[in-house]
């Protein structure tokens, strides 16, 4: 079954609005979780590693103003996605990675935005 | 940073043929992983690599960890419809992940 859940899996609303997207490790305690970008038949872009605890880490070009995260425990990690406009439309995917870092990283279903 | 060469970019082969796809890198890394992302989903998975030269199986894929730390293959034998996908390589060292760009398999029946 799956080891990472990412909800919601599709998102549509209007440019302005603010979107939380969650990513939960289920059986397992993750320090570390990933955040991806994909666009159409293109790779993941890694936006940013977050960390339990701290403040999280982001790739360089990504603005850590315009995509917040969370990661307030072993088990949850949140990104939101402030004042979205169209071009933020994407599928983002979160991983999590359990606590021995040599462990792969297990993928979230993603989640399709839409702004409109 | 650290950057991968996947290849192919995309395939388009018969049922039944076998499939081959491998990635490169100037950098050494640790750990190699094999991951198939279908439409609209996260990637799952494959295969996972942890030392020079191993070999794995997982069903019908054969995954490879070259001796130089800085290649893999991944191998499918008789290849099915259901195979359709993208396939990631991502190498793991110095405590981050680098992903290839995917190959893109078609299977014709």
């Amino acid at each position: 079954g799956a080891v990472v859940s990412q909800h919601p899996s599709w998102v549509i609303c209007k440019s302005g609005t603010s979107v939380k997207i969650e990513c939960r490790s289920l059986d397992f305690q993750a320090t570390t979780m990933f955040w991806y970008r994909q666009f159409p038949k293109q790779s993941l872009m890694l936006m940013a590693t977050s960390n339990e605890g701290s403040k999280a880490t982001y790739e360089q070009g990504v603005e850590k103003d315009k995509f917040l995260i969370n990661h307030a425990s072993l088990t949850l990690s949140t990104l939101t996605v402030t004042s979205a406009h169209p071009e933020d439309s994407s599928f983002y995917i979160c991983s999590a990675r359990q606590l021995y870092s040599n462990q792969p990283q297990h993928f979230g279903d993603g989640t399709r935005l839409s702004i409109l | 940073g650290q950057q991968l060469n996947q290849s192919p970019q995309s395939m388009f082969i018969q049922e039944g043929e076998d499939v081959s796809m491998n990635c490169t890198s100037s950098s050494i890394f640790n750990t190699w992983l094999w991951y198939k992302q279908e439409p609209g989903e996260g990637p799952v998975l494959l295969i996972a690599l942890y030392k020079a030269g191993e070999l794995t199986s997982n069903g019908r894929l054969t995954a490879q960890f070259g001796i130089t730390r800085k290649d893999s293959f991944l191998n499918i034998s008789a290849s099915i419809p259901s195979d359709v996908g993208i396939y990631f390589c991502a190498g793991h060292g110095a405590g981050k992940s680098t992903f290839g760009d995917g190959t893109t398999l078609t299977v014709k029946p």
